[in-house]
């Protein structure tokens, strides 16, 4: 199957700085890839979608100015939070799909990353 | 407002019966409906997709149904193994993207 890579799998980071995550697509082009923001025990919350050579489209409630969505290419999109605080402290994961809609094919995702703003 | 449920409660069963995992949803009109399971730190992967014409579908030990009427699908892993533990998520296209219930966590017991 097709392979979504994220990058890095774990980040601790002092308050205020900003932390950068990637996720590539390996083995095809990804027009539009997803982001989720998942806390203990509860469900992937989407956060924004990522279309490449546009601007992001975010999730009400997400400050797009907080999250940085960039999709410069069709296999990569990072996510960039800015200016981190510890209620940032969260599993992000990107997702990306191969082709067409979503609803009737399968999507991919990264291996997650746990980010720990201290 | 759109929802997807799924049993908070961790489902702990002996190795070898078959575990049901149910997930509801209301306010949705889906064509498709998808599982996926997630292990502890790690992203979800895909298990399988169901169409609303389609009553049931199977994949090996994975058998899902599908009730448009009841909105409502279930997840059955029969001759269930340790390895099958693990967070099973539903979801739903909300005209976008995937919509994830929480998920139920599987315990299979040796």
């Amino acid at each position: 199957g097709a392979v979504v890579s994220q990058h890095p799998s774990w980040v601790i980071c002092k308050s205020g700085t900003s932390v950068k995550i990637e996720c590539r697509s390996l083995d095809f082009q990804a027009t539009t890839m997803f982001w989720y923001r998942q806390f203990p025990k509860q469900s992937l919350m989407l956060m924004a979608t990522s279309n490449e050579g546009s601007k992001a489209t975010y999730e009400q409630g997400v400050e797009k100015d907080k999250f940085l969505i960039n999709h410069a290419s069709l296999t990569l999109s990072t996510l960039t939070v800015t200016s981190a605080h510890p209620e940032d402290s969260s599993f992000y994961i990107c997702s990306a799909i191969l082709r067409g809609l979503i609803a009737n094919t399968e999507a991919f995702f990264g291996q997650g990353t746990r980010l720990t703003v201290v | 407002s759109q929802k997807i449920e799924q049993n908070s409660e961790a489902l702990n069963i002996q190795e070898g019966k078959t575990a049901t995992l149910t997930c509801n949803y209301t306010n949705y009109s889906p064509a498709y409906l998808q599982w996926y399971r997630q292990d502890p730190g790690r992203g979800p992967v895909f298990l399988l997709l169901i169409r609303e014409n389609e009553k049931e579908k199977r994949k090996e030990r994975l058998k899902v149904t599908f009730d448009t009427t009841l909105k409502q699908s279930l997840f059955h892993i029969t001759a269930s193994q340790p390895a099958d533990s693990a967070t099973y998520l539903c979801a739903l296209f909300s005209g976008y993207a995937l919509n994830f219930g929480k998920g139920t966590s599987l315990l299979v017991t040796p």
